[in-house]
């Protein structure tokens, strides 16, 4: 079975500091990791993906994630943000095998920009 | 651009009552899947499908069933609802065969049981 682990439910942070999201996940195999962004009134969109190769993995809007296996975590980082940044923000777990259809959700960070 | 349509934003329903939510992707995905989203839990699976007319239970299939004729069309069926299944829900679509594939998600549906 596969878990994760979103242990920040809501996250406030003044415009133009960085700010980090935490995510770490349980599993016995090998996995993919996803960030997922909901802004108000709409459904989910990929942030960010690791499949393979490089642990650190960035997004087209400032976003970067790092696979860290030891530490089985794949926190979300952003130097500076921005107002528009304001959204939840999931964390998902999909294994390589078996179940590899399934992706299993955290239960979301709320980010919280304020000027 | 990938397109996944959820037919109805808002719904209210009564107690009882057997209700319908209707997704339909453009993409050709044989995947599709339908979550609950509940403040405080994420998302929670319900179903979801192979392809043409094949369905596995997620986690919390209890109260639902669903239906999947055509490819591009994949419904919920609350045969009863109850307040508790009061709640948004997310469907979604994926192409098969690539696994760590992108899952695309419509725009969700506002399910109030009353």
């Amino acid at each position: 079975a596969q878990s994760v682990t979103q242990l920040d439910s809501q996250v406030p942070v003044f415009e133009e500091a960085p700010v980090e999201l935490r995510c770490n996940y349980s599993s016995s195999v090998s996995v993919y990791l996803f960030w997922y962004v909901q802004y108000p009134n709409q459904g989910l969109q990929l942030l960010l993906k690791y499949l393979s190769g490089s642990t650190l993995v960035e997004s087209i809007n400032g976003f970067e994630a790092e696979f860290n296996k030891s530490q089985t975590s794949f926190h979300l980082r952003k130097p500076s943000v921005h107002i528009s940044d304001t959204a939840e923000y999931f964390c998902a777990v999909s294994s390589l095998t078996g179940g590899g259809n399934k992706l299993t959700f955290g239960t979301g960070t709320q980010l919280k920009v304020e000027l | 651009d990938v397109k996944v349509t959820q037919s109805s934003r808002y719904l209210v329903k009564r107690t009882g009552e057997k209700v319908f939510l209707e997704c339909v992707q453009d993409m050709d995905h044989e995947n599709m899947f339908w979550y609950r989203q509940d403040p405080g839990l994420g998302l929670r699976l319900i179903y979801f499908s192979y392809d043409v007319k094949m369905k596995e239970k997620g986690d919390i299939p209890e109260g639902y069933s669903v239906s999947r004729e055509k490819k591009e069309r994949f419904s919920l069926i609350l045969e009863s609802a109850s307040t508790n299944q009061t709640s948004m829900y997310l469907c979604a679509s994926r192409m098969t065969g690539v696994k760590g594939n992108t899952i695309y998600f419509g725009e969700g549906s506002w399910l109030t049981v009353v």
